[in-house]
């Protein structure tokens, strides 16, 4: 069974200034997908990036992006100049790529406090 | 418009009741998920339906039925509620197949047993 760990159950930052959150899976599998969902107090689940794992080059979507480590099976999430508006709990989420259903394992969450 | 609703958002309810959760998706997906996020914010599947047919049904009580209706819609219903069915329940929609395919979320209900 796949598995998803976030070793970080919280992590704060400051206004401006670059925070690294952490996450290593578990698979057996050599092709999926991986994602970092955001959820901010409104509970809405918002995605953030993904990674496709045959891919090399590591994913970015403007101030987000990943360090992805097919070897150690690590995809942490980098978010540079964070805003207030960061703030919320980050999910690391795992799928097959061939799966059907798309079913995403996810990790425990982390959450993320910016100080003005 | 609303990619995936769900009805309602918030549910209070004494313990050993019947209650139902609505979910509806305009994205002309083919697959439909029930998440449960529980206290401690841990997000795991429940279900998934594809064309109205049930192909994930992780182990959950069965007190816990989904219904599907046709593809846009799955609701999920829960007999004899218990305290620990407290926890914030999300519909996502998706199409079955394809690399690209990407889940939706919608804005989850939260339950709370007293």
């Amino acid at each position: 069974a796949q598995t998803v760990t976030q070793s970080q159950p919280e992590m704060s930052v400051q206004e401006a200034e670059t925070v690294t959150l952490s996450c290593t899976y578990d698979t057996s599998e050599s092709d999926y997908y991986l994602f970092w969902y955001k959820q901010p107090p409104s509970r809405q689940m918002i995605l953030v990036i993904r990674q496709e794992a045959y891919k090399q080059q590591n994913a970015t979507e403007n101030r987000f992006s990943v360090n992805f480590q097919k070897a150690a099976k690590s995809f942490s999430l980098k978010i540079s100049d964070s805003q207030l508006g960061d703030a919320a709990m980050y999910f690391c989420a795992y799928r097959i790529h061939n799966n059907a259903g798309n079913m995403l394992t996810f990790g425990g969450g982390t959450r993320l406090m910016v100080k003005p | 418009d609303t990619a995936v609703s769900q009805t309602p958002k918030y549910l209070v309810t004494q313990m050993g009741n019947d209650k139902s959760i609505k979910c509806e998706q305009n994205l002309g997906h083919d697959t439909m998920y029930w998440y449960k996020q529980d206290s401690k914010k841990f997000l795991k599947i429940m279900f998934s339906y594809n064309n109205k047919e049930l192909i994930i049904n992780e182990t959950v009580p069965n007190r816990f039925s989904p219904k599907s209706p046709d593809k846009a819609h799955l609701n999920l219903h829960i007999n004899s509620l218990e305290l620990g069915d407290s926890a914030v329940y999300f519909c996502a929609s998706s199409h079955y197949r394809g690399p690209e395919t990407l889940l939706s979320f919608g804005p989850g209900t939260r339950l709370l047993v007293l």
